[in-house]
């Protein structure tokens, strides 16, 4: 396992309320990111960081922000949330950036986000 | 722009049998391809990737991929299916240069059938 952490695994919420993923890792990895995963979408990269403060959008980042204030702790935020960020939510880490050089990026377990 | 295409939803083999799952790709230039592996309520685990070289690259629990480039094809393969190996699978690529992001297939849902 890649010493990833997510919290909660499993949340029902209300549509407008504000929601507040967390990802948490122990490999000191420099990069994470937070990815949706939706039926016949695969995987969509919501925003990535790059090191503490350091963030960056992705292809779907719309009503979605993040914040790392640490090293090991990477959080995504559903401002308000809606019907159509019901998805499973995943972090994963890499210590170089994914794209560069074929880096491997290793996934969390998962959060499993009901909006109704 | 790059792309990932899966082109079957659904792949049922016998156990025992040998299995491929398919991916071909679209990329500006040389690719860098990863296959990832998802148990049900799990997180994704990579399998193997293609970076340079050999064109047969070997992974985790007995797969292995064949880099095809004339055909722009990254397809999973493994001997001897094993029921175990029922998940669903993602292949990712990105390219050399340019884009940083990986994109990933929509899937395919492997069923080994004992």
């Amino acid at each position: 396992d890649a010493g990833i952490t997510q919290s909660p695994r499993h949340k029902v919420t209300e549509t407008g309320t504000p929601v507040t993923l967390r990802c948490h890792q122990t490999e000191n990895h420099r990069y994470m990111y937070w990815y949706r995963q939706d039926p016949g979408h695969g995987l969509r990269l919501i925003h990535y960081s790059y090191g503490v403060k350091d963030t960056d959008k992705g292809e779907v980042s719309d009503g979605y922000s993040v914040s790392r204030s640490k090293t090991e702790d990477f959080l995504l935020t559903l401002e308000s949330a809606t019907s159509s960020q019901t998805s499973v939510y995943f972090c994963a880490i890499s210590e170089l950036w994914a794209g560069t050089s074929g880096n491997t990026i290793y996934f969390g377990e998962g959060s499993w986000l009901t909006v109704v | 722009a790059q792309s990932v295409a899966q082109p079957e939803d659904q792949v049922n083999v016998a156990e025992g049998n040998p299995l491929t799952v398919k991916c071909t790709y679209s990329v500006s230039g040389n690719p860098y391809l990863f296959w990832y592996v998802q148990y049900p309520n799990r997180g994704l685990q990579f399998l193997l990737k293609y970076i340079t070289g050999d064109n047969l690259v070997k992974g985790s629990y007995g797969f292995e991929a064949e880099f095809n480039k004339s055909q722009t094809s990254f397809h999973l393969k493994k001997p001897s299916a094993l029921v175990s190996d029922s998940a669903l699978y993602f292949c990712a690529v990105r390219a050399q240069t340019g884009a940083n992001n990986l994109f990933f297939g929509t899937g395919t849902r492997l069923t080994v059938i004992p």
